[in-house]
C-alpha cells in the first residue's frame, strides 16, 4: 500500500510533441505529490508538485494532473525538448513522513 | 552554495571491504536521507535522520550502518561490501518532511564492488 506505480519505463518524443508520465498509489492518506527531474551523472531535483485539493498544477510547459477518484497523478510536458530528456520520479508521502518515490521514467527527447 | 556535498564520487570497493560515504549539508536542515537508486528500481531509502543523535531504518537497511553527531553530517558506513551494494548513493537533505518541504539531493556516490 506504500508503493507508487510508474509508467512508462521509458519514453521517447519527438520535439515539439506531448510527453506524458503516469502514476498510481494506493495510500488514501497520501498528501503531497512531487515530480522529480534528474539529468545524467546528477541528482533528482524538485520539479513541480501537488496536494490532492486541486486537480492541476501548471508551471511553464510542465503540468501535473491529479485524479484523486482514481488515485492517479501525471506528469505532462508541453512543447518537449531535446533539453527535457532525463530520468523523472514521481514520489509521494503523507504529511510528517518520507517520500515514497516512482521507479522512474527516462524520456528521451529527440529533434 | 554548496548544498548537499557527497564524496567520494566513485570508488571501487573488493568484496568483504568496509567504507564509509560522506555527506554534508550547509542548508542547516534537520532532515537527511540516503537513498540508493538501481536501474528501473527507482529510489530506495536506506536509513534517515529527524535531527542529530536520532537515526532510523529506511526501506532497505541491512549491511549499511549510518550516524549522526552534527546537523551538518550524516555518514553512510557499508560493512563487509558485497556485490548487491553495487549501486549510486545518494545524500539528500530537508528542512522537515513535513507536507511540501523540497528535498536536496547530491550528486551522488557510484559504488562498484567486485
Amino acid at each position: 500500500q506504500q508503493q507508487v506505480k510508474q509508467s512508462p519505463q521509458s519514453l521517447i518524443v519527438q520535439k515539439g510533441g506531448i510527453s506524458i508520465i503516469n502514476c498510481a498509489y494506493e495510500n488514501t492518506a497520501f498528501d503531497y505529490f512531487p515530480w522529480y527531474q534528474q539529468f545524467p551523472g546528477k541528482g533528482p531535483a524538485l520539479l513541480i508538485a501537488i496536494r490532492p485539493d486541486v486537480s492541476e498544477k501548471k508551471e511553464g510547459r510542465f503540468t501535473i494532473s491529479f485524479n484523486k477518484s482514481a488515485k492517479q497523478f501525471s506528469l505532462h510536458i508541453m512543447d518537449s525538448q531535446p533539453g527535457d530528456s532525463a530520468t523523472y520520479f514521481c514520489a509521494a508521502s503523507m504529511s510528517t513522513d518520507k517520500l515514497i518515490f516512482g521507479t522512474g521514467t527516462r524520456l528521451q527527447v529527440f529533434p | 552554495n554548496a548544498g548537499v556535498t557527497q564524496t567520494p564520487k566513485f570508488r571501487i570497493l573488493k568484496i568483504g571491504q568496509s567504507m564509509t560515504l560522506q555527506c554534508a549539508q550547509d542548508m542547516n536542515h534537520n532532515y537527511m536521507y540516503w537513498y540508493r537508486q538501481d536501474p528501473g528500481m527507482g529510489l530506495k531509502l536506506i536509513y534517515y535522520s529527524v535531527g542529530a543523535g536520532i537515526t532510523d531504518k529506511g526501506e532497505v537497511p541491512n549491511g549499511y550502518n549510518v550516524s549522526r553527531s552534527t546537523t551538518e553530517d550524516f555518514p553512510l558506513r557499508l560493512e563487509l561490501a558485497a556485490p548487491s551494494q553495487t549501486s549510486v548513493y545518494f545524500c539528500a537533505s530537508s528542512y522537515s518532511s513535513t507536507i511540501g518541504n523540497t528535498i536536496y539531493f547530491g550528486e551522488g556516490s557510484w559504488l562498484t564492488v567486485v
